[in-house]
């Protein structure tokens, strides 16, 4: 069965401050593939990052960075010098060998100034 | 980028009544679109998946007469919720891949801004 774990429910911070999400995934297939979404107080789900199983390099993209460890099945997430204007709530999802997506419970993230 | 619109962004109606909720593929022909739900403050739940020409394929637990779903065209999907009671009140999303590939072929999906439904 595959199953998305944010243990973190809500996380504050003040600007500038880094911060990680952690995502934690259950899966049994070997292929599979992980994603982050931001969604902001509008509601919409802007993507972030798509990762496939097969490629556990990490990735930076400007103050955003991902850390992906299947020796632990975790998909971190980490904001680096965070903003106001990153406060949101953040889902970590997973998709295994089909086009739908298991998001997990979600993390929300307050930025404070 | 490739768009999913949703109309209407927001609707308020009484109990009892049927609301149905489009969600469009603006610049792509989507044959699979699919359809969550999120209830305030939590994740959002995949209720069914639509697809072009065929019955819907509804998740565990979602009354499919409750909500319907119909993919009659490669750009529309639309899900109405009959005789809605507040219960029903709740964020609905959806999603569409473009035909020509899906997440094993480097596929991507594409959401919707969402609808949100009020039941009074």
């Amino acid at each position: 069965a595959q199953k998305v774990t944010q243990a973190q429910t809500e996380i504050s911070v003040v600007e500038k401050e880094d911060v990680t999400l952690d995502c934690v995934y259950e899966t049994r297939d070997t292929t599979y593939y992980l994603f982050w979404y931001k969604q902001p107080p509008s509601g919409e789900l802007v993507f972030l990052i798509r990762r496939n199983s097969f490629d556990e390099q990490n990735e930076i993209s400007g103050r955003y960075s991902w850390n992906f460890q299947k020796s632990t099945s975790s998909f971190n997430f980490t904001i680096t010098a965070s903003q106001v204007v990153d406060s949101a709530v953040y889902f970590c999802a997973l998709s295994e060998n089909t086009d739908k997506l298991i998001f997990g419970t979600g993390t929300r993230l307050q930025v404070f100034p | 980028g490739a768009v999913v619109s949703q109309h209407p962004s927001w609707v308020i109606c009484k109990s009892g009544t049927s609301v149905k909720i489009e969600c469009r593929s603006l610049d792509f022909q989507a044959t699979t679109m699919f359809w969550y739900r999120q209830f305030p403050k939590q994740s959002l739940m995949l209720m069914a998946t639509s697809n072009e020409g065929s019955k819907a394929t509804y998740e565990q637990g979602v009354e499919k007469d409750k909500f319907l779903i119909n993919h009659a065209s490669l750009t529309l999907s639309t899900l109405t919720v009959t005789s809605a009671h507040p219960e029903d009140s709740s964020f609905y999303i959806c999603s569409a891949h473009p035909g020509e590939g899906s997440l094993r072929d480097g596929g991507e999906l594409f959401f919707g801004e969402g609808s949100r439904l009020t039941v009074l």
